[in-house]
């Protein structure tokens, strides 16, 4: 069975940083494309980024682009998301994905002072 | 970028009802195009994706269609647990994107 479980959310100032955790089992997580998507409150879905397995070429939202980075440790199965510059338009929670078919319970993130 | 266009953002039906979403593209994206369903606080499912294929243990009254810039998800014989949001998501190119949302409340 797939699980993924994201980790990392919290109450962050705007400009700081904060990195997203996604623990995986159940799959050769090596060999997959994974991405992280956000919708903040009320809101709809919006794609933040992806990285293919096997090499790792990396995606990002323009929204995030230089800000966010996603990376992987096909060694211990984990997707990461490493944020920084932090806005208040951040604030969402985050879902980790596995392809289409897969995705984690959300971690949310608070931009705020 | 491609922008897609969810239609309606919201709708009212009943159990029992046959209800069609639209999506449309700003530009071709053949059939790579998936829909998921979301109920308040929980992640996204999967639905179909190739525009038209379900995915594993969604039930047949959903369906899909559509190539090129349009594309439609139809539910026929709504159901209770049918009520719920649903996104269209493009897989042509990056950046990738979504739809609007549709939100599919009882009458």
């Amino acid at each position: 069975e797939v699980q993924l479980l994201e980790s990392g959310g919290g109450l962050v100032q705007p400009g700081g940083s904060l990195r997203l955790s996604c623990a995986a089992s159940g799959f050769t997580f090596s060999v997959y494309t994974m991405t992280w998507v956000r919708q903040a409150p009320g809101q709809g879905l919006e794609w933040v980024s992806t990285i293919r397995g096997s090499g790792g070429v990396t995606y990002y939202a323009d929204s995030v682009k230089g800000r966010f980075t996603i990376s992987r440790d096909d060694s211990n199965n984990m997707l990461f998301l490493q944020m920084n510059s932090l806005r208040a338009e951040d604030t969402a929670v985050y879902y980790c994905a596995k392809g289409e078919t897969d995705w984690g319970q959300g971690t949310l993130v608070i931009v705020s002072s | 970028d491609i922008q897609l266009t969810q239609s309606p953002s919201f709708l009212s039906a009943s159990v029992g009802d046959r209800v069609t979403i639209t999506c449309r593209a700003s530009q071709g994206i053949s059939n790579y195009l998936t829909w998921y369903q979301q109920k308040p606080g929980k992640a996204p499912k999967l639905l179909i994706y190739g525009a038209s294929t379900l995915h594993s243990g969604v039930p047949s009254r959903f369906s899909g269609s559509g190539s090129g810039t349009e594309f439609t998800l139809t539910i026929t014989n709504l159901q209770a647990e049918d009520f719920a949001a649903y996104y269209c998501q493009q897989l042509n190119a990056y950046p990738l994107t979504f739809g609007g949302g549709t939100k599919v409340e009882i009458k």
